[in-house]
């Protein structure tokens, strides 16, 4: 049973260009939620993302970052025109549905995709 | 909205040696409290977990936390560690009451584990 899958690992951009990072979530599961991990950080919650529908965007900067996770197909998060703040470790995790107090709480992470803005 | 404070940023302990990782959360609700572990270049991995009951939760690898809702604290111990143990930990909460996963976490401690 493969985990939560991401690629690239590791993804070079120049600035300006567009990145794309994608993440297949585990089998079954139809939650999927991205993080960002800038260098001595924690992670932080960018989107929280259902087949074809996106629940809370809160954590999403409001400009070049967009997410979706289609009926088929891995869940992407796009950035376009990459700057190099942009540079960071991107982590997807997935999770059966959880409804409010729901007790099915473990969220499964995957290894990220490291993005380096040069 | 929910935060979560780690306080120290690196914890140098020597192997067999035991530690104590803190973590300080602040919410208007109740939350449910998790620890993640990040080996050099891995995703996370979770260590152990809190939703109610018993407030001494054990995890993997020989770790536990004790819930302590007056102090509004979480912290992680490890009776005798080993130099495997030497990785990042985070510190997580969740709000029950919205559906979904949805983490806060705190800015982690690196744990480093020294013959």
């Amino acid at each position: 049973n493969a985990g939560v899958m991401q690629n690239p690992r590791h993804l070079v951009r120049r600035r300006g260009q567009e990145a794309r990072l994608r993440c297949s979530p585990m089998k079954g599961h139809s939650h999927v939620y991205w993080y960002r991990q800038l260098p001595e950080e924690g992670l932080k919650f960018m989107v929280y993302l259902q087949k074809e529908n996106i629940i809370d965007e809160s954590g999403m900067p409001k400009e070049r970052f967009s997410a979706e996770f289609p009926k088929e197909g891995p869940s992407i998060l796009r950035i376009q025109q990459v700057v190099r703040g942009d540079s960071a470790a991107y982590f997807c995790a997935s999770s059966l549905y959880t409804g409010a107090g729901g007790r099915n709480t473990e969220a499964f992470f995957g290894q990220g995709t490291r993005l380096t803005v040069v | 909205a929910q935060s979560v404070t780690q306080l120290d940023s690196q914890v140098p302990v020597f192997e067999e040696a035991p530690v104590e990782l803190r973590c300080n959360y602040s919410s208007s609700v109740s939350v449910y409290l998790f620890w993640y572990v990040q080996y050099p270049n891995q995703g996370l991995q979770l260590l152990l977990k809190y939703l109610s009951g018993s407030t001494l939760v054990k995890g993997i690898n020989g770790f536990e936390a004790e819930f302590n809702k007056s102090q509004t604290s979480f912290h992680l111990r490890k009776p005798s560690v080993h130099i495997s143990d030497t990785a990042e930990y985070f510190c997580a909460v969740r709000d029950p009451t919205g559906g979904g996963n949805k983490l806060t976490f705190g800015t982690g401690t690196q744990l480093k584990v020294e013959l």
